[in-house]
């Protein structure tokens, strides 16, 4: 049973600094991985998105990596801002599952002070 | 740009009632799904939906539970006799083929 876990469980960094989050997952068969944002109270908006036969992806100031063989994805975020703050969840799809469903971490809140 | 959206943004209903969440998936998807965050803990899977039928749910998707695609653009979520342990986010999310999966932004459920 694949299962996601994001380290750590909250960040809180001074405005400017450079940061990564950290995501593992125990089945490596996957097909796509993908990082949201989630501010309190809302939905999900999507970040990113791995294929598995990629290592990475840059938006902007967010780039994700992706090492499948050993389970793990990164989420770098350059030059924080205060704008920045909300929590960030990674999200496998695929392993044992075929029908697309998405498994979750548990996320990593991140505070950016100015 | 295309979203999903949910309606509605927030219900509030007694225990037992039977509530129906709805969602307009983006209009060229083929994969549709429904989640639920309850407060503080992980997003969970509850149902994928393709082709007309279910194709996977989850174990807390139980016979309370049901999902509907009722015409060409809504996808709707039944609980037959809410419990206060239903009390959640519910997101509707949706997706073309097996690539990026759309969220909308979910209705807040509390059951009293």
């Amino acid at each position: 049973k694949q299962e996601v876990t994001q380290i750590p469980a909250a960040l809180s960094v001074p405005e400017g600094e450079n940061l990564v989050l950290n995501c593992s997952f125990t089945d490596s068969a996957i097909y796509n991985l993908q990082w949201f944002r989630q501010d309190p109270g809302k939905g999900l908006t999507s970040l990113l998105l791995i294929q598995s036969s990629q290592r990475e992806q840059t938006s902007g100031r967010l780039n994700a990596s992706l090492d499948k063989s050993s389970g793990r994805s990164t989420l770098y975020i350059a030059a924080s801002q205060p704008g920045d703050s909300a929590t960030y969840l990674c999200a496998v799809k695929g392993g044992s599952s075929n029908t697309g469903k998405l498994i979750f971490g548990q996320g990593t809140t991140l505070q950016v002070k100015p | 740009e295309p979203e999903v959206t949910q309606t509605p943004s927030h219900q509030v209903t007694q225990m037992g009632q039977e509530v129906i969440l709805r969602c307009v998936p983006i209009s060229n998807h083929l994969y549709f799904y429904w989640y639920r965050q309850i407060l503080g803990q992980k997003v969970e899977f509850l149902v994928s939906f393709y082709n007309n039928e279910i194709s996977e749910k989850s174990e807390i998707f139980d016979d309370q539970f049901s999902v509907e695609r009722p015409d060409g653009s809504n996808f709707t979520l039944k609980i037959r006799s809410t419990k206060l342990e239903d009390s959640a986010m519910y997101f509707c999310a949706s997706t073309r083929d097996y690539t990026e999966a759309f969220f909308g932004q979910g209705t807040r459920l509390t059951v009293v």
